[in-house]
């Protein structure tokens, strides 16, 4: 049982706009900004988005993030048929003192 | 541009312990903007954080394996360790090494390749 709780699944078609929810409590997401990973299959994860809604250099304008409360989202536009991965929120939690993650999202690109 | 690698055995009998390392090249262990940190992923399951730690030797592991898992750091061969004790099944995972931000956004990047770690007899 994942302390970031994000939905198993997700998916759509080329072109789509998609977005991968994470749910976390005031002890992580609530006083902590959010970071994403993505781990594309027999790959390990890749910084996706840092600090909520940052991306580092190199990763496409498509993906964005957001946060508010005690809840953050990956959005994914224009989808490609490369996004087909398994997507991780991650946050410091401060009851734990230490990092988190959520369970992990599959998306499949139709 | 910094990369990480991780080296160990495949294969660990039951009680036995987990000793892994992490090399890093192309920048230094020893930056103060960083700590150095262990996550490992089950076959078909999510990422769990396991410890991290700061060239200084300051540490601080996942509550739920604190009891078992040992990090340490060698900075004169830019390398950090991880060593988990007791394992069992359920220790059965790919390991990953990655460096983490120093602060409380503290997100990994770069991460290693990984290395799979299976637990049996």
């Amino acid at each position: 049982q994942s302390v970031l709780t994000q939905p198993p699944s997700a998916s759509g078609t080329p072109g789509q706009r998609v977005t991968i929810s994470c749910s976390g409590s005031s002890s992580n997401i609530g006083s902590n900004t959010v970071n994403w990973y993505q781990q594309l299959p027999g790959t390990a994860p890749k910084l996706l988005i840092y600090r909520n809604d940052q991306r580092p250099s190199g990763v496409p304008d498509r993906f964005s993030g957001s946060k508010s409360g005690t809840s953050a989202s990956l959005a994914i536009s224009g989808l490609q048929s490369e996004d087909e991965a398994d997507y991780y929120c991650a946050a410091w939690d401060d009851s734990l003192n230490g990092p988190v993650f959520g369970g992990g999202t599959k998306l499949t690109v139709l | 541009q910094l990369q990480l690698q991780e080296s160990g055995p495949g294969l660990v009998k039951p009680s036995e312990t987990l000793s892994l390392t992490c090399s890093v090249s192309g920048g230094s262990i020893s930056s103060r903007n960083y700590y150095w940190g262990w996550i490992r992923q089950p076959p078909g399951k999510g990422l769990e954080f396991i410890g991290s730690i700061y060239y200084s030797g300051n540490t601080y592991y996942n509550p739920s394996l604190k009891s078992r898992v040992t990090v340490s750091v060698d900075t004169s061969k830019n390398q950090f360790s991880l060593k988990l004790n007791s394992v069992t099944a359920a220790d059965t995972a790919v390991y990953y090494c990655a460096r983490q931000r120093a602060t409380r956004d503290n997100w990994f990047d770069p991460w290693g390749q990984g290395t799979l770690v299976t637990v049996s007899s």
